[in-house]
């Protein structure tokens, strides 16, 4: 069964301490790894889009990067305004329409 | 904006009560997903839509949940005879291709 596990659950830094959030996954054929964005009370916010093991992309102070069986998003220098729940899903070949989530990493950045 | 928009924001019914939410996507997309979240979890898939066909549906919708799509455009999510274990946010998603874009979606809460 496909799965994605995302660790740690909550993650509290000081401001401008960097560190990563990791997502493992299992699934049958990956199509694509993707990273949201979610504030309180809001819908998910896209972040990246990852196909193959190798690939980084890059956004202000985020770096995603992909390997075969994990992604991590990479945080540096976060300021206050980075603190949210960060989403990661995959899509797999076995369900090219469906798009499953793991449980998220509250990041709290303390100024 | 011409972002995806769900109605209500909230809504608050009694156990036993129908509900429905609706939502809007980004108008040139033709793909339609419904989530489910629930506090400190992701979203959780319930099903998706190719412009008007209904293309999947996850096993853990009971037969009181039914999405319908009528000409491809607007959704409803309708659910039936209400339980307290409903009570949850109801996240709407719309895309054209992999990336998916959520409304703010929908609280409901049973009672």
């Amino acid at each position: 069964e496909d799965q994605v596990t995302q660790s740690p659950e909550a993650l509290r830094l000081q401001e401008g301490e960097s560190s990563s959030l990791n997502c493992s996954y299992t699934v049958s054929g990956l199509r694509g790894l993707f990273w949201y964005r979610q504030d309180p009370g809001k819908g998910p916010e896209f972040l990246f889009t990852l196909y193959s093991a190798g690939e980084e992309k890059e956004k202000e102070r985020l770096k995603a990067t992909l390997t075969k069986k994990e992604s991590f998003l990479h945080i540096t220098a976060p300021k206050p305004e980075d603190s949210a729940t960060y989403l990661c899903a995959v899509q797999a070949d076995s369900s090219a329409s469906k798009i499953i989530f793991g449980s998220g990493t509250r990041l709290s950045i303390r100024p | 904006d011409t972002g995806v928009s769900q109605n209500p924001r909230h809504k608050i019914t009694k156990r036993g009560q129908n509900v429905t939410f609706r939502c809007d996507p980004i108008s040139e997309h033709n793909r339609l997903y419904w989530y489910r979240q629930t506090l400190g979890q992701g979203p959780e898939f319930l099903t998706y839509f190719q412009n008007e066909a209904q293309l999947e549906k996850s096993r853990l919708l009971s037969d009181r949940f039914s999405a319908e799509r009528p000409k491809g455009s607007f959704s409803t999510l309708e659910i039936q005879r209400t339980e307290q274990g409903d009570s949850a946010m109801y996240l709407c998603a719309s895309s054209s291709g992999h990336t998916l874009h959520f409304g703010n979606g929908t609280r409901l809460t049973v009672t």
